[in-house]
């Protein structure tokens, strides 16, 4: 089975920089997508980025580019998202989530990790 | 403002069929992608529930179906049960964002 598991819950200032990781079990990652989503609370999933963990080529959100950058570790099975100065707005649950492929033309997400909630206070 | 546009909440009781709407553009559902659905606990992270319009990932139950139509999609639940209170969140891919894309979730309620 596959696992993702998150960096713990963080809790920041305006302005302070910050990475989250999403690391995979086993292979888990190997020739796969990887998302992250934002939700704010109350409030539904949004995406912000993809990133292939083969080669690392990035798809990012029009609502987050430039906001945020995601890599890849391939040496620890690791995926990151991170911000170079957060804001009291970004304060939100992140999830991170495997691509299993395509259906109907549609990527879908097989594998969720367990959530790292950013907390940014000004 | 999300994408995909679900109402915010159904409720039902026990052993009743309720329905959930996901409605989307020429852009997304109605270009032909397909709709994904995500059940999310209250607390939890999202999993997946159908996939490709209607189909089920190993081990959910068959209480649990999707359709498509037009610019919309629907997830079915026969027989609700207290279990299936949580969150759920309808997904497509969008070729102007060039991405995937989420509905605003839908919370159901078990009376």
């Amino acid at each position: 089975e596959v696992q993702l598991v998150q960096s713990g819950s963080v809790v920041k200032k305006a302005g302070e920089s910050l990475r989250i990781s999403c690391k995979g079990s086993g292979n888990s990652f190997t020739n796969y997508w990887i998302l992250w989503v934002r939700q704010m609370p109350g409030k539904g999933l949004e995406w912000m980025g993809i990133i292939y963990y083969g080669d690392s080529e990035t798809t990012y959100s029009p609502s987050f580019r430039g906001q945020v950058t995601i890599s890849v570790d391939r040496s620890i099975n690791t995926a990151h998202l991170q911000w170079r100065s957060l804001e009291p707005s970004d304060s939100a649950m992140y999830y991170c989530a495997r691509r299993k492929g395509l259906a109907g033309g549609a990527p879908y997400f097989d594998s969720w990790g367990q959530g790292t909630l950013v907390s940014v206070s000004s | 403002q999300s994408v995909l546009t679900q109402s915010p909440s159904v409720s039902g009781a026990p052993g009743q069929r309720i329905t959930i709407s996901c409605t989307g553009t020429n852009s997304n559902i109605g270009a032909g992608y397909a709709v994904h659905w995500y059940q999310q606990p209250p607390g939890g992270a999202p999993k997946l529930l159908v996939f490709g319009n209607t189909l089920r990932p190993s081990g959910v139950p068959d209480r649990f179906s999707g359709s498509k139509s037009g610019t919309s999609a629907s997830l079915a639940i026969n027989g609700l049960q207290p279990e299936d209170e949580a969150e759920y969140h309808c997904q497509s891919y969008d070729r102007g964002l060039s991405g995937p894309v989420f509905g605003g979730g839908t919370k159901v309620t078990v009376l």
